[in-house]
C-alpha cells in the first residue's frame, strides 16, 4: 500500500514569492494535516482538512492556506514568502475524521532565499 | 511555559546502554500519548503510544504519569540503529484536535 506522497521533495522560492505544496494521502484516508518544522522547532501544526473543509488551524498566518480537492489530495499554499517561512513541511494522512493516528509524507523541504 | 518539553540532548550512548528520555506536558486535558522517532531529514514515525499501565515493545519501555504530567521512554541495550531523534507527542482531542509535538531529544549511540 503506497504511503504518504508529496511533492515537490525541495523547493527554492525567493522572498515575495509563492509556493504551492502537495499531498497525497493513504487511500482511504479522507483527512490531511499540514505540519511545518523549522530548524531548531519542533513540528508546528499547520492546519487539518477534512472531507474537504478546512477543520482547524494552528496560530499560523493568513498567507498560509491550503486547499483539499474531491480525490482528498491537498494543496498548501504560502503567500508572501519570508526568509523564516524556510522549513520542512510535512504532511499527514489519517482515516476520516479527527485522529491521533497520523501517517506522514517524507515532506518537502521549502528554502526561501 | 511550552506545551510539549523534552530536552533536546545530544545524549551520546555506547552500544549497549540504557538510556531514559523524559517529557513533560501542560495541558492536563491531554488525552493521548507518543513517541515518534525521526530519523534525520526524514519524516517522524510513530515508535509507540504512552499508557498509565505502562508499555513495552522489545527494548522500549513507555510511561505516563498523568498526575506529574510526565512522560518517559526507556531503552535498554541500545543498538547503532536507535540513533534518531525522539519525539514526544500530546493529543489533545476535543477542542484542538491536533498533534502537539516536543522538539525532540536526539540521541547518539556510539560504537
Amino acid at each position: 500500500e503506497a504511503g504518504v506522497t508529496q511533492s515537490p521533495t525541495h523547493l527554492i522560492k525567493t522572498r515575495g514569492q509563492q509556493a504551492t505544496l502537495r499531498c497525497s494521502p493513504i487511500s482511504g484516508h479522507t483527512s490531511v494535516y499540514w505540519y511545518q518544522q523549522a530548524l531548531g522547532l519542533g513540528l508546528q501544526f499547520l492546519l487539518w482538512y477534512d472531507e474537504g473543509e478546512e477543520r482547524n488551524r494552528g496560530n499560523f498566518p493568513p498567507r498560509f492556506s491550503g486547499r483539499q480537492f474531491p480525490n482528498y489530495s491537498s494543496e498548501l499554499n504560502v503567500n508572501a514568502l519570508e526568509l523564516e517561512d524556510s522549513a520542512l513541511y510535512l504532511c499527514a494522512s489519517s482515516l476520516a475524521g479527527a485522529s491521533y493516528e497520523q501517517y506522514f509524507g517524507p515532506g518537502t523541504r521549502l528554502t526561501v532565499t | 511555559r511550552k506545551e510539549v518539553e523534552q530536552d533536546p540532548g545530544p545524549f551520546n550512548v555506547p552500544e549497549g546502554a540504557t538510556v531514559a528520555f523524559n517529557c513533560t506536558y501542560s495541558n492536563s486535558a491531554s488525552q493521548s500519548f507518543f513517541w515518534y522517532r525521526q530519523d534525520c531529514r526524514k519524516e517522524p514515525k510513530l515508535l509507540m503510544s504512552v499508557y498509565s499501565s505502562g508499555n513495552e515493545d522489545g527494548r522500549f519501555t513507555a510511561q505516563l504519569n498523568r498526575a506529574s504530567q510526565y512522560i518517559s521512554l526507556l531503552i535498554r541495550d541500545s543498538k547503532l540503529s536507535d540513533s534518531a531523534t525522539y519525539l514526544c507527542v500530546v493529543w489533545n482531542g476535543a477542542g484542538s484536535y491536533q498533534l502537539t509535538f516536543g522538539k525532540g531529544t536526539k540521541l547518539s549511540v556510539i560504537p
